[in-house]
């Protein structure tokens, strides 16, 4: 079955740097790939996604991210983060076919005033 | 309005106790998912349905039961609650296999 790996459990940032998050996946065909963001006490809402076509996806907030299929990569990207941003952030892949989701440890994002 | 409701939002359940966790969608859509969240962990796949009146197993279905009574309701079920059993439990729709949308959470404490 397919697999996520975010080898970063926590990632900290001054407000107004850029930001990349790390997400590689395990999956031999063409994977789907998300992006979801979960405020404390919340459920997750998805930011962006990749089904296919440029491998560069924009979401929501000015998150992007790009799809590096030679290096099973999908990592999340913003140019300026603001305090809001500070949330848990989670990777996901789906290989279709009625097989679900699968989703990473998630990476905790803290963002610095 | 809220499309993907999950009753109760927090429980405290004794061990040895039988649990339901409840799902109900006004999406609409043909799957739904059971997943816990634990810390260091993310979230993990428990059961999940892309159908009425049929359930697929997870990657972690032990301990666990589905039921998916209809298209628009979607439970979990804990016959023997146990302390590792303790977690967040997150349900999620989807129109099909793709993007989900999910639920609130319910925080379940087993004692």
């Amino acid at each position: 079955a397919q697999s996520v790996t975010q080898p970063d459990a926590r990632v900290t940032v001054s407000e107004g740097a850029s930001l990349q998050l790390r997400c590689k996946y395990s999956y031999s065909g063409t994977p789907y790939l998300f992006w979801y963001v979960q405020y404390p006490r919340q459920g997750l809402q998805l930011l962006l996604k990749y089904y296919s076509g440029d491998p560069v996806v924009q979401g929501v907030n000015g998150f992007e991210a790009e799809f590096i299929k030679s290096n099973s990569s999908f990592h999340l990207r913003k140019a300026s983060v603001h305090w809001s941003d500070s949330a848990v952030y989670f990777c996901a892949v789906s290989a279709g076919n009625n097989n679900a989701p699968r989703f990473g440890a998630g990476t905790k994002l803290s963002v610095k005033p | 309005e809220a499309a993907v409701t999950q009753s109760p939002r927090s429980k405290v359940a004794v061990t040895g106790g039988k649990v339901t966790l409840s799902c109900h969608q006004t999406n609409n859509h043909d799957y739904m998912y059971w997943y816990r969240q634990d810390t260091g962990h993310g979230l993990r796949l428990i059961h999940y349905s892309y159908v009425a009146d049929s359930t697929e197993k997870g990657d972690i279905p032990d301990g666990y039961k589905a039921s998916r009574p209809s298209q628009e309701n979607f439970s979990l079920i804990l016959e023997l609650a146990s302390l590792s059993q303790t977690a967040v439990y997150f349900c999620a729709s989807s129109p099909d296999i793709y993007e989900q949308y999910f639920g609130p959470g319910t925080r379940l404490t087993v004692l």
